[in-house]
């Protein structure tokens, strides 16, 4: 049983393309994130949802949206894509809003052609 | 802003040999700080944490680390290293309600284990 889990872990496509990753966690916790990690590896927050409210949102194109149906999901949709957006995007959930133990899903690795 | 230091952008150790991976932090208030550790091609997982209490904490696969106020510092350590922990490590710190409220990663270690 995969605790976090992201859909699809491989992503390519053309500059211009719109996009979208689907996380779901099955650990029943109250706090859900998408963190960006670059090709040096920097790993950086991008939003964050508690109870399917956002309580995070770092400086992101608004080309990002992130979407909660539910506590269990968090999504993120990408227009416009950029060769800039080619990244590994992570999600990761946590009991509570004000923790930093995060459970990490797998990644979705996406590259802009 | 609270931001996190790793001075070491590789580490290559020997086989069964001790490790130490930096970590700094810039903060005079408390903070809570983490170790994560990436495998190839999979997610973050977490190592270890301070909260609070004993300065020094162990983690998971015989990791641990010691909390250090006055030189605000989080080293990692492991004293006999196998060629499973090849691998990156993340020290991150979280500042709690009075400042801003996530988890604010280093640039990570890659630990590289030769046998």
């Amino acid at each position: 049983d995969t605790a976090v889990s992201q859909t699809p872990k491989y992503l390519v496509t053309q500059m211009g393309n719109d996009k979208s990753i689907k996380c779901e966690q099955n650990l029943g916790h109250d706090t859900m994130y998408w963190y960006k990690q670059d090709s040096k590896k920097f790993l950086k927050i991008m939003f964050s949802y508690n109870n399917k409210e956002l309580i995070i949102n770092e400086t992101v194109p608004n080309r990002f949206s992130p979407k909660s149906p539910d506590k269990a999901h968090l999504n993120l949709h990408i227009n416009s894509l950029e060769l800039g957006d080619s990244a590994v995007y992570f999600c990761a959930s946590s009991q509570a809003a004000y923790t930093g133990e995060l459970f990490f899903g797998e990644g979705s690795r996406l590259t802009v052609l | 802003a609270q931001s996190v230091t790793q001075l070491d952008s590789q580490v290559p150790v020997f086989e069964e040999a001790p490790v130490e991976l930096r970590c700094n932090y810039s903060s005079s208030v408390s903070v809570y700080l983490f170790w994560y550790v990436q495998y190839p091609n999979q997610g973050l997982q977490l190592l270890l944490k301070y909260l609070s209490g004993s300065t020094l904490v162990k983690g998971i696969n015989g990791f641990e680390a010691e909390f250090n106020k006055s030189q605000t510092s989080f080293h990692l350590r492991k004293p006999s290293v196998h060629i499973s922990d090849t691998a990156e490590y993340f020290c991150a710190a979280y500042r709690g309600i009075q400042g801003a409220q996530k988890l604010v990663f280093g640039q990570g270690t890659r630990l590289t284990i030769n046998p």
